[in-house]
């Protein structure tokens, strides 16, 4: 049971540089989201996908794209990276919208120098 | 979302009950309560959540208050492996992100 996967763990990238950020969940579940965890802010939703080509945007989407062609994998890419986006990524998944707890991946911790 | 109101730390004995509480007195009536924890480099694992009734399962049992304005989340024989950050978070039916507030740090003494 792999559950929920991100990768990299880690990622150490210079302004201005493309990244992408790889999530990939085995439950099938419908929904995917994509938090971004910072000192002082706690967990805030950046994007966040009903379906396979259904997107939406969070609470903080600017500097972020994502796209989900196939239902298990929900990629995050930061196109021009800068320093305000060093931060611990957490890629989450659920059953559904309505009364069903999200699953967080461990995680991918980037640098932006 | 209504917002929750924990302890920032608390401690507790290993092998003792852990009793975790949290005040959501502006809950409305289709808010769920829910429980996730954070163990240090590690994502947010999901413990439990309720609505009205006491819940229980494998990892914690959840007590609601009859008035939904506080909620107990109890480990019943706290190991070291639980020290970790505790988040109680309401959640609306059908919203779709989880607000997490500073939660409880909870530490396991041997």
């Amino acid at each position: 049971d792999a559950g929920i996967t991100q990768s990299p763990r880690y990622k150490i990238t210079e302004t201005g540089r493309q990244v992408t950020l790889m999530c990939h969940q085995t439950w099938s579940h419908s929904y995917m989201f994509w938090y971004r965890q910072d000192l002082g802010h706690g967990l805030r939703l950046i994007y966040y996908s009903a379906a396979a080509d259904i997107t939406d945007k969070g609470e903080v989407p600017d500097g972020y794209v994502v796209s989900r062609s196939k239902t298990e994998n929900f990629p995050l890419t930061l196109e021009s990276a800068t320093r305000s986006q060093t931060s611990v990524y957490f890629c989450a998944s659920s059953k559904g919208a309505t009364n069903q707890p999200q699953h967080f991946g461990d995680g991918t911790r980037l640098s932006i120098l | 979302d209504a917002k929750t109101t924990q302890p920032p730390s608390m401690d507790c004995a290993e092998g003792r009950a852990a009793n975790l509480p949290c005040n959501h007195s502006t809950i409305s009536g289709n808010e769920y309560v829910y429980w996730y924890r954070q163990i240090h480099s590690q994502g947010p694992q999901y413990i439990i959540h309720g609505l009205k009734n006491n819940e229980t399962n494998e990892m914690a049992s959840l007590i609601i208050t009859e008035d939904r304005k506080s909620s107990t989340l109890i480990l019943p024989h706290a190991t070291l492996r639980d020290t970790a950050v505790y988040y109680c978070i309401v959640r609306g039916e059908g919203a779709q992100k989880l607000v997490f507030g500073q939660g409880t740090r909870l530490t396991i003494n041997p």
